[in-house]
């Protein structure tokens, strides 16, 4: 089956550590973004990249990291410069210009 | 700032009963809307995207655009409790980013 996977789907994180969310799709797909969901709040993007080898920043990239070396997978690093890192964090795909169709099932990442 | 606004909500509605979710956007130059409905801890799916001005039908939603009034609106015929979830409103601006709404939450009464 066609489709984004994310992993893991519950993350726990303590306090000045880095940790590294996974999405890796098969659609076959050029462009992948990051984005991050709180309560009540609408999806605000942190990272997308449109082809291999290259990334943009969003709105709020400040503190996370990414890579696309491969068109199959664009991990995402929360680095300790994240303050404020607990969020629901979703990645997506799309054939490059189109809308954003195709989500992963999200990984909820926790500080303790 | 390009925004996105919604209604947060919640929505009440009959089962069998149209729902009515709206939507406006600030940036006049915005071409493509989206409507995704996302389950509670689930990620978002799409479920309709409307260019045009009008109508556009697909199944029991109806997407309604209106840009000259800068607003979108979702229509769910004949109710069902599955549809009880939250529905996001996606505008691709100008700048062919997307920006979301926070999203409205619906609940269907049985």
């Amino acid at each position: 089956d066609g489709g984004i996977t994310q992993s893991p789907k519950y993350l726990f994180r303590k306090e000045g550590q880095n940790v590294t969310l996974s999405c890796e799709q098969n659609l076959n797909h050029d462009a992948m973004y990051w984005y991050r969901q709180d309560p009540g709040q609408g999806l605000r993007l942190i990272y997308y990249s449109q082809i291999v080898n290259d990334f943009q920043k969003g709105d709020i990239a400040e503190g996370y990291s990414v890579s696309r070396e491969k068109k199959e997978s664009f991990p995402l690093t929360v680095t300790s410069a994240q303050k404020n890192p607990t969020a629901f964090y979703l990645c997506a795909s799309s054939i490059k210009g189109a809308p954003e169709a195709f989500f992963g099932q999200g990984t909820r990442l926790t500080v303790v | 700032q390009k925004e996105v606004e919604q209604n947060s909500g919640p929505l009440s509605v009959p089962e069998g009963a149209i729902a009515s979710l709206n939507c406006t956007y600030s940036d006049r130059g915005s071409q493509s809307f989206f409507w995704y409905r996302q389950y509670s801890g689930k990620s978002p799916e799409l479920i309709m995207f409307i260019y045009s001005n009008g109508d556009k039908e697909d199944g029991r939603f109806t997407a309604q655009l209106n840009k000259a009034s800068q607003y979108v609106s979702l229509l769910i015929r004949d109710s069902q409790p599955s549809d009880s979830a939250t529905y996001l409103c996606a505008v691709k601006s100008s700048n062919y980013q997307l920006i979301w709404g926070a999203g409205t939450k619906l609940i269907i009464k049985p």
